[in-house]
This record gives structure tokens, sequence and C-alpha cells, in this order.
């Protein structure tokens, strides 16, 4: 059974950065397309990254040049780094993967609260 | 970037009604198009790809159609757990963009 179970958000500062975490059961990431997607407080889904399983990422514009999206094939994670981060950046995060670039599966999200 | 049009944003339906939902792409995108539900406080949850693929484990009152940039998602005969919000997303070029969600409520 696929399972995704994402950890790592909570509050802070804008300016700081966070790093969020999505391990991944029954499917290897290196084989898989990973993503995440967010969902400020009351509104809809808005993409944010996506890492294919030959390596190569993509990036929303709201966050090109301050999040990076990477994985470690030994410990079958994904990870979200997000610098810089802004009021803007307030959301659930959550990880999701599927074959193609649509969003198969979906972990539970974590909230990521941007506030002074 | 392709916009994603949703409509109607919400509308109000009763246990066994046929509810239909319509999602317009600003441009086109062949049959790349997927549909999520999603429940209050519940991540979304994956019902359709290639327009009208039935993800394994979906009820087939669930069905969708279109291509080019028009779809539809239809709902045959809307049960009570059917109640939620439900999101487009096209996956023909990047950025991945969704539709800004159709609410269906209880009548």
């Amino acid at each position: 059974e696929v399972q995704l179970v994402e950890t790592g958000g909570g509050l802070i500062q804008p300016g700081g950065s966070l790093r969020l975490s999505c391990a991944a059961s029954g499917f290897p990431v290196s084989s898989n397309h990973m993503s995440w997607v967010r969902q400020a407080p009351g509104k809809g889904l808005e993409w944010v990254s996506l890492i294919y399983s030959g390596g190569g990422t993509y990036y929303a514009d709201s966050v090109k040049g301050r999040f990076t999206i990477s994985r470690d094939n030994s410990k079958n994670t994904l990870y979200l780094q997000m610098n810089s981060l802004r009021a803007e950046d307030t959301a659930v995060y959550y990880c999701a993967s599927g074959g193609g670039e649509y969003f198969q599966h979906w972990g539970q999200g974590t909230l990521v609260t941007v506030s002074s | 970037d392709i916009q994603m049009t949703q409509s109607p944003s919400s509308l109000s339906a009763s246990v066994g009604d046929r509810v239909t939902i319509t999602c317009r792409a600003s441009q086109g995108i062949s049959s790349w198009l997927a549909w999520y539900q999603q429940k209050p406080e519940k991540a979304p949850k994956s019902l359709i790809y290639a327009a009208s693929s039935l993800q394994s484990g979906v009820p087939s009152r669930f069905s969708g159609s279109g291509s080019g940039t028009d779809f539809t998602l239809t709902i045959s005969s809307l049960q009570p757990e059917d109640f939620a919000t439900y999101y487009c997303q096209q996956y023909n070029s990047f950025p991945l963009t969704f539709g800004g969600g159709t609410k269906v409520e209880i009548k």
C-alpha cells in the first residue's frame, strides 16, 4: 500500500527557512514523479514543484529561486527546502506522487505558517 | 500559463441527483486533465486522469469526458459521501494548474 507522510511544518518568521520531508512507503521514490502541492487557508490547490524519476525538476514561478525539491533514494524520502519564506507561503503542504504529472497518491499534509 | 476555469463555483443538490461540473482550459490540453475530490480538513483524492480514466477504487457513478479545452465531471447519482469540493487540474504543460474548485453542498 502506498503511503506518504509529511513532516517538518511549523511556525516560522518571514525570511526564515524550513525543510519539509515526505517519507514514502509502498513504492520507491526514485521510480516515480513526485510533487509538492500547497493549499492556503480557505483557498484552492496550488502546484509548487515536481521532480521526475530521472531527476529533472520544475517549479511554480511563485517559489522559483527560493524553494528546492530533492529526494534521498536511500531513505525513500522527498524533501522541499524552503528559503526566504513569505507570509503568502502560509499553507498546508501536500506531498503527492503519480505515474505522470497528475497526483494519484497524496499525503495528509503539513501546515507551514509564516508570521512574525 | 494555462488557466483552468471551473463552473459553477458551488452548487446545491440532493441525494440521487445527477451532477455535472465543467472545467475549461484557456488553451488546448488534449486529454491531459485530472479530477480530484477534497473533503474538509482532508487531503485531495484522485478520481479521474486522462480526462476519462477512472482511478482504481473510485465508484463508477463518477465519470469524466472531454478533450481540447472543455471537460466535464459527472456524478450520475449523488451519494451522501460525495458532498465535497472538486478540482480539475491540467498536466499538459508546466506550470501545472488547478481550477478554482466546485463545492457540492446538500440541498
